[in-house]
């Protein structure tokens, strides 16, 4: 299985402020076929599913607003939200789908300072 | 749009038989284009991947639940779904039914459905 590891596991942040959320994977999440890294981010909100936010490791899902970006690659990656809104408070989870079983970081929970 | 509904039974006893339907809408579970996923969430945990069913029937579960998971489609009612046996209180979770594209751009767990709470207690 594939291992994702998520840090911190929470953090709080000024409104305004820059929140940035690392992913590491216990082994390359890179499709050879196309160099694509399938790695996700989601958001979840109390009694609300998971929100896909980011897939291939940095495209934004539509509708996504853009202070919220992805990068890395292989086995290294990064969420960052620019400028936290109150709206952002929530739970984070980063996502491996190259390779089953599919597996989930264990969570960020990001609050307001 | 791809949209999901989960439904069944709220409460199960121990030892028993959890069994969920999800159902469809804004594609067919026929189509080539989706895995059909099941992923429960423990209260205040995080996420756990069951596995996936896909158009042709075929299944992959994660190994750890493997011996007791089935799931199914239904085409004529296009809808898909799970069995868990011989649950014990570990399995009580909240249930989500997800769609993720098998072909480009695959976007991972794109769609989910609201989540079934189900309580394994005698």
């Amino acid at each position: 299985d594939i291992v994702m590891t998520q840090s911190p596991d929470s953090l709080a942040v000024s409104l305004g402020e820059r929140a940035t959320i690392n992913c590491k994977s216990s082994h390359t999440v890179m499709y050879s076929s196309n160099n694509k890294n399938y790695l996700a981010w989601y958001q979840q909100k109390p009694g609300q599913p998971p929100r896909l936010l980011i897939y291939w490791a940095s495209t934004r899902e539509s509708g996504v607003p853009d202070r919220f970006s992805g990068s890395g690659s292989d086995t290294d990656f990064t969420l960052t939200i620019s400028s936290l809104q109150a709206e952002d408070v929530a739970i984070y989870y980063c996502q491996q789908y190259n390779g089953n079983p599919r597996t989930f970081g264990q969570g960020t929970r990001v609050e307001i300072k | 749009q791809v949209q999901l509904q989960e439904s069944g039974p709220g409460l199960v006893k121990p030892s028993q038989t959890l069994s969920l339907t999800c159902n469809v809408s804004g594609a067919s579970v026929s189509s080539t284009t989706y895995y059909w996923s099941w992923i429960r969430q423990p209260p205040g945990k995080g996420l756990e991947w069951i596995g996936y069913i896909y158009y042709t029937g075929d299944t992959y579960y994660t190994p750890s639940l493997k011996s007791r998971v089935t799931m199914s489609l239904d085409t004529s009612k296009n809808q898909f779904s799970l069995k868990l046996t011989s649950v014990t209180a570990a399995d009580t979770a909240t249930y989500f039914c997800v769609s993720e594209r098998r072909t480009q751009p695959r976007r991972a767990f794109a769609f989910w459905g609201q989540g079934a709470l189900v309580t394994v207690s005698s």
